[in-house]
């Protein structure tokens, strides 16, 4: 069974801060992706990353895919208020066929004005 | 276009009863997948659904809860004889496919409170 650990669990922090979430595994994924989940909405995708090394920037987010694909970091420069949620990664199983996202337990962030 | 919907969007039931939980996927998405999510928790997989093959129950936590879908439209997650544990966010997400290249849409989820 392929796991994705994501660490911290909860992050508070001061507004303008930066952090960094993660998300690993001892398995390789096909692909990996990174959803934001405000209250009382479902998530939400940000990014997906398919190749080993693979660096995205989405605003004031930077997502990094592992070069071993078996992780992945996700940092905020800044932190805003709004990106208060909980962040999740999801990786793609290798299997091909019928093998849904396997999903880590998140991260969730509180951003202090 | 219209995105996954979810009825009702809040649920409060007695302890002992059933309750049926609904999910209208996007159009064309032949995948569809049932999560919960308990209070300030990530999401625990419950069952998928993959165009005309057999979902995939492995995360049902037990046989009090069942899911159907027809075709590749609307699904029905029941859950009978609800119990307090069951008190939850019970979220439906659809894709074209499976796999990790393709996006997961969620609906807004369905709370459920068992008293």
């Amino acid at each position: 069974t392929q796991l994705l650990e994501q660490s911290p669990q909860f992050l508070s922090i001061q507004e303008g801060e930066n952090l960094t979430v993660y998300c690993n595994s001892s398995s390789v994924f096909s692909s990996l992706q990174w959803y934001r989940q405000e209250p009382g909405e479902g998530p939400v995708l940000l990014v997906t990353v398919v190749t080993g090394g693979e660096v995205k920037k989405l605003k004031r987010l930077t997502f990094q895919f592992g070069d071993a694909r078996k992780d992945s970091s996700l940092h905020i420069t800044a932190a805003q208020p709004g990106d208060t949620g909980l962040y999740l990664c999801a990786g793609g199983p290798l299997e091909s066929g019928n093998t849904p996202l396997v999903f880590g337990k998140g991260t969730r962030l509180s951003v202090i004005a | 276009g219209a995105g996954v919907s979810q009825s009702p969007s809040n649920k409060v039931t007695e302890k002992g009863k059933d309750v049926e939980l609904r999910c209208d996927p996007i159009s064309g998405h032949t995948a569809l997948y049932w999560y919960r999510q308990r209070l300030g928790q990530g999401l625990e997989f419950l069952i998928y659904f993959q165009g005309n093959s057999a979902p995939d129950k492995s995360g049902l936590p037990s046989d009090r809860f069942s899911a159907e879908r027809t075709g590749e439209s609307v699904s029905t997650l029941t859950i009978q004889r609800t119990q307090q544990e069951d008190s939850a966010v019970y979220l439906c997400a659809s894709s074209f496919g499976t796999g990790g290249g393709y996006e997961q849409y969620f609906g807004p989820g369905t709370r459920l409170t068992v008293t």
